[in-house]
């Protein structure tokens, strides 16, 4: 089976910078995804990792420590229309993925 | 840009009736998926399909049915809805059947049930 475990809410100042964990029990590993949703929204794709390490885009970063079964979701400069839900979701031992149940982020001015 | 487009926004429909949600991406995707998404829930899959007229249950299919008659539509039934399927579903494709891409959703249903 596998298990993704996210926290339920988190609140952050704008400009501020948000960390958003993910940590996941899968039987084999083939890699993490993180979408962002916006409330009355379709999912929108993030970021994928598959190896160990840092992946950066913009203001957006993804780590990934296979090891530790532990991802993160790194938000710089935070904006207000940064506010949205942002899933993470783990493939096991298939190609199916596997979605946590998502954290709320609110940015306050 | 991929599309996906859901048959309707908002549904609302009375227990026992038998309820159609149509699915239709516009990429030659292989894969594609009938989630639900409940608060505190997060998405959960439904039912997803690797190929024409090929289907795999998910983690809660029961009360529900799938068909794939061709490779860019994909429909999810509820053959006898009941007030327990009110919720927000979302409809995904992802390229391949054999690797792991990224799944493009479509807007979703937003279905009640009375």
């Amino acid at each position: 089976g596998q298990n993704i475990d996210q926290p339920t809410e988190m609140t952050a100042t704008e400009g501020a910078i948000v960390q958003i964990n993910c940590t996941y029990q899968t039987s084999g590993f083939n890699g993490l995804f993180w979408y962002q949703q916006h409330a009355g929204e379709a999912p929108t794709f993030l970021s994928y990792n598959v190896l160990d390490g840092l992946e950066e885009k913009g203001r957006f970063s993804s780590f990934l420590s296979r090891s530790k079964g532990y991802s993160y979701l790194l938000l710089k400069e935070l904006q207000m229309k940064d506010s949205a839900s942002y899933l993470c979701a783990g493939a096991g031992g298939s190609y199916i993925p596997t979605f946590g149940r998502g954290t709320s982020l609110i940015v306050h001015p | 840009d991929v599309k996906v487009t859901q048959s309707s926004r908002y549904l609302v429909k009375r227990t026992g009736e038998k309820v159609f949600l149509e699915c239709v991406q516009d990429m030659d995707h292989e894969n594609m998926f009938w989630y639900r998404q409940d608060p505190g829930l997060g998405l959960r899959l439904i039912y997803f399909s690797y190929d024409v007229k090929m289907k795999e249950k998910g983690d809660i299919p029961e009360g529900y049915s799938v068909s794939r008659e061709k490779k860019e539509r994909f429909s999810l039934i509820l053959e006898s809805a009941s007030t327990n399927q009110t919720s927000m579903y979302l409809c995904a494709s992802s390229l391949s059947s054999g690797s792991l891409d990224t799944q493009y959703f479509g807007p979703g249903t937003r279905l009640t049930v009375l």
